[in-house]
């Protein structure tokens, strides 16, 4: 099946620094969907991509879909210790619409 | 607003003993899930089901685990003879038609 890598595994930052994730595929993708999971907590749906360079925002967040739909971007601007957690990418496949989730990367923010 | 909820949050067993997990969807959802996620890896889709019946299952899904919902509102993941490499978070998933997915809090399953 379909699978989608992400990088970098983990990062580290200052809280007002800028971060950014990558979802990347060497296949073609029909959508693609970001999760956010606090430590100790369970996956939270942010958004999801359907078109080929599509770009949204949502605060200081901004999600980027590709040109040609093989990977995905998701980009936080002047990071909080709130957005401590780790980012997953997430494909919504098959005929129930299961979700195949990238290796995500783990977000750490100190003052 | 309505959410998942799941019980227990930790559950501890010895291999070899059954487990079953319990999880309330959201009560107008249609489709339900499980998912897995060992410690500091990704999430993994087990299982879905859809009108009384699983629609797609996962590798790891094998004949030692089970779905049922017994009722209208319950949705269980039975693991029959558990291994410890069943240990794991296991989340419960629900949705809507065309919408996306609502997942629980998790229950902490730990095999010794």
């Amino acid at each position: 099946g379909q699978q989608v890598m992400q990088i970098p595994q983990y990062q580290h930052v200052q809280e007002g620094e800028d971060f950014t994730t990558y979802c990347n595929s060497s296949t073609t993708l029909s959508n693609i969907q970001w999760y956010k999971q606090r430590p100790g907590g369970h996956p939270v749906f942010l958004i999801q991509l359907v078109k080929s360079g599509e770009v949204k925002k949502q605060k200081r967040l901004t999600f980027q879909f590709g040109e040609a739909k093989k990977n995905s971007s998701l980009h936080i601007t002047a990071t909080q210790t709130t957005d401590v957690g780790t980012y997953f990418c997430a494909l919504n496949t098959g005929t129930a619409s299961k979700l195949t989730f990238g290796t995500g990367t783990r977000l750490q923010v100190t003052l | 607003e309505p959410e998942v909820t799941q019980t227990p949050s930790h559950q501890v067993t010895q291999m070899g003993q059954e487990v079953i997990l319990r999880c309330v969807p959201i009560s107008n959802h249609l489709y339900f899930y499980w998912y897995r996620q060992i410690l500091g890896q990704k999430v993994e889709f087990l299982v879905s089901f859809y009108n009384n019946e699983i629609s797609e299952k996962s590798e790891i899904f094998d004949d030692q685990f089970s779905v049922e919902r017994p009722d209208g509102s319950n949705f269980t993941l039975k693991i029959r003879s558990t291994k410890l490499e069943d240990s794991a978070m296991y989340f419960c998933a629900s949705r809507l038609p065309g919408y996306t997915q609502y997942f629980g809090p998790g229950t902490r399953l730990t095999v010794l």
